[in-house]
C-alpha cells in the first residue's frame, strides 16, 4: 500500500521568507508524484508534478520540489512567498500498481502575513 | 470549457436521509474518481471509474455507492447519511483508463454536512 506524510500541518511565515514543505512517501516501485494548491475557498490545482527524468521539477508561480528517490521524499520548495501564496498544499503519490489511484498526504496549511 | 462542475455547492443533511451528489465534466476523460476531504487527513479516495461501465472501491468506501452511465457523469450517493459523513467531496477527473501518466482535475467541491 502507498502513503504519503507531510510532516508540518501548519506554517506561519513572513513575505519574502523561503519556504520548504517536506513531504515522503511509502512506495517501493516506480512513483509519479504531485502537489496540489488549494487557495482559500477554491479547489485543488495542480503545482507540479514529477514522473521521470530530471529529479527537479519546476512549477507555478516559482514553486519547485525535488525527488529524492533514496530518500522517498518529494519536498516543495520556494526562494521567496507572497501573502498570495497563502494556501494548503497536498503532497500526492500514484504508485505503478496502483494504477490511477492517487493518495494524499494530510495537508500543509501556510500562512503568509504581509 | 467549464471542465468539471459538482451540484450542489453545500447541503445540509438530516441523518437517514438519501443524498446523490451530482459530478459532471466536459473534458472526455475517460476516468473519474470521489474524495472527501476532512481536516488533517487530506484527501482520501471514496469510489473510482476507469471508464464508462465500470466501477472501483477507493480507500473508503463504505456508505456510498457510484455509477457511471456515461463518460461524463459521476453520481456518488450516500444511502443512509450518518454524522460521519459531513465532509466536503472532491470529483477528479484524468484523462487516461489506467491514468499512470495522467494528472487529476477537481472540481470546486460540494460541502456536506449531515445532522
Amino acid at each position: 500500500a502507498q502513503s504519503v506524510s507531510q510532516h508540518n500541518h501548519h506554517v506561519i511565515l513572513s513575505e519574502a521568507a523561503s519556504l520548504e514543505l517536506g513531504c515522503n512517501y511509502s512506495y517501493g516501485g516506480t512513483v509519479n508524484l504531485f502537489w496540489y494548491v488549494q487557495y482559500p475557498g477554491q479547489h485543488l490545482q495542480l503545482l507540479l508534478k514529477y514522473f521521470s527524468g530530471d529529479p527537479l521539477v519546476k512549477g507555478i508561480k516559482g514553486f519547485e520540489a525535488e525527488f529524492i528517490k533514496s530518500k522517498f521524499s518529494f519536498n516543495l520548495r520556494k526562494p521567496s512567498v507572497q501573502w498570495s501564496d497563502t494556501a494548503e498544499y497536498f503532497c500526492a503519490v500514484n504508485g505503478k500498481a496502483a494504477g490511477n489511484k492517487l493518495t494524499f498526504g494530510g495537508g500543509t496549511r501556510v500562512l503568509v502575513k504581509p | 470549457i467549464a471542465g468539471i462542475t459538482q451540484a450542489p455547492t453545500s447541503q445540509i443533511l438530516a441523518a437517514g436521509r438519501r443524498m446523490t451528489l451530482r459530478c459532471t465534466q466536459d473534458m472526455r476523460h475517460n476516468a473519474m474518481y470521489w474524495y472527501r476531504q476532512d481536516l488533517g487527513l487530506g484527501l482520501r479516495l471514496i469510489h473510482y471509474s476507469n471508464t464508462a461501465g465500470t466501477t472501483g472501491k477507493g480507500e473508503v468506501p463504505d456508505g456510498y455507492s457510484v455509477s457511471r452511465a456515461n463518460t461524463d457523469d459521476f453520481p456518488l450517493t450516500l444511502a443512509s447519511a450518518v454524522p460521519s459523513q459531513t465532509s466536503v467531496y472532491f470529483c477528479a477527473s484524468s484523462a487516461g483508463a489506467t491514468a499512470f501518466y495522467n494528472e487529476q482535475f477537481f472540481g470546486p467541491g460540494t460541502r456536506l454536512t449531515v445532522l
